[in-house]
């Protein structure tokens, strides 16, 4: 058990290009949450996945975004056409059950210049 | 829709002092709580998780009470120390309506502890 990981670590990207990030959630677990950080604030939830299947939207998924978790194993966050406002830290977490423990991973700070 | 608040803001102690962190949640049907240290630039890492039947859950130096009637949990930090400087975050997950057990996050309350 290596707990979730988040790749890249850092994205640096120019306005109007597309981002993807990659979260693999701890290897048993069915449930995973993305989440959105910017600075000096708490996370905010943005999707989740039982399995493969997206159950939940937030308001601040925009139509730029969108996710996908393939076979219900990793998962994967898109930002078309980038502005300077996705810039954030962006949070994915796993748990194994409802209302069982959740496990965050390091995140991926997106820069827009 | 559930709101969480955390008192104080931001705390500067000495080494060796006993801190209490607050925290308040305004929907009280919660299922459970959890509590979060968050490093400068790093994701959250879990602390405690307590239940809704639990009154009190301890890890470590860490105790957690959680009271679900007046929506408030208050993290204790035994003998605190320069490694215990970080945001604590505090979240209660929502499984009302069509919700999946999204967690819902204050601001956090940035602790400084000075050697």
């Amino acid at each position: 058990d290596t707990g979730v990981s988040q790749d890249p670590r850092h994205k640096i990207t120019k306005r109007g290009q597309n981002v993807t990030f990659r979260c693999d959630p701890i290897s048993e677990h069915n449930r995973l949450y993305w989440y959105r950080q910017t600075l000096g604030q708490g996370p905010e939830f943005l999707t989740y996945f039982q399995n493969e299947a997206q159950l939940e939207k937030s308001r601040l998924l925009s139509d730029r975004f969108s996710a996908e978790r393939p076979k219900g194993s990793f998962s994967t966050l898109e930002i078309q056409r980038t502005e300077q406002g996705d810039s954030a830290m962006y949070l994915c977490a796993s748990s194994a059950a409802r209302g069982t423990e959740a496990f965050f991973g390091q995140g991926t700070r997106l820069t827009v210049v | 829709k559930q709101e969480v608040t955390q008192i104080p803001a931001a705390l500067s102690v000495p080494e060796g002092e006993n801190l209490v962190l607050n925290c308040s949640f305004t929907d009280s049907a919660i299922y459970n709580l959890q509590w979060f240290r968050q490093d400068p630039g790093k994701g959250l890492t879990s602390l405690l998780l307590i239940q809704s039947s639990q009154r009190e859950q301890t890890s470590g130096r860490l105790n957690a009470s959680l009271d679900k009637s007046s929506g408030r949990s208050t993290l204790y930090i035994a003998a605190s120390q320069p490694g215990d400087s970080a945001t604590y975050l505090c979240a209660p997950p929502d499984f009302g309506g069509t919700s999946y057990g999204k967690l819902t996050f204050g601001q956090g309350t940035i602790l400084t502890v000075h050697p």
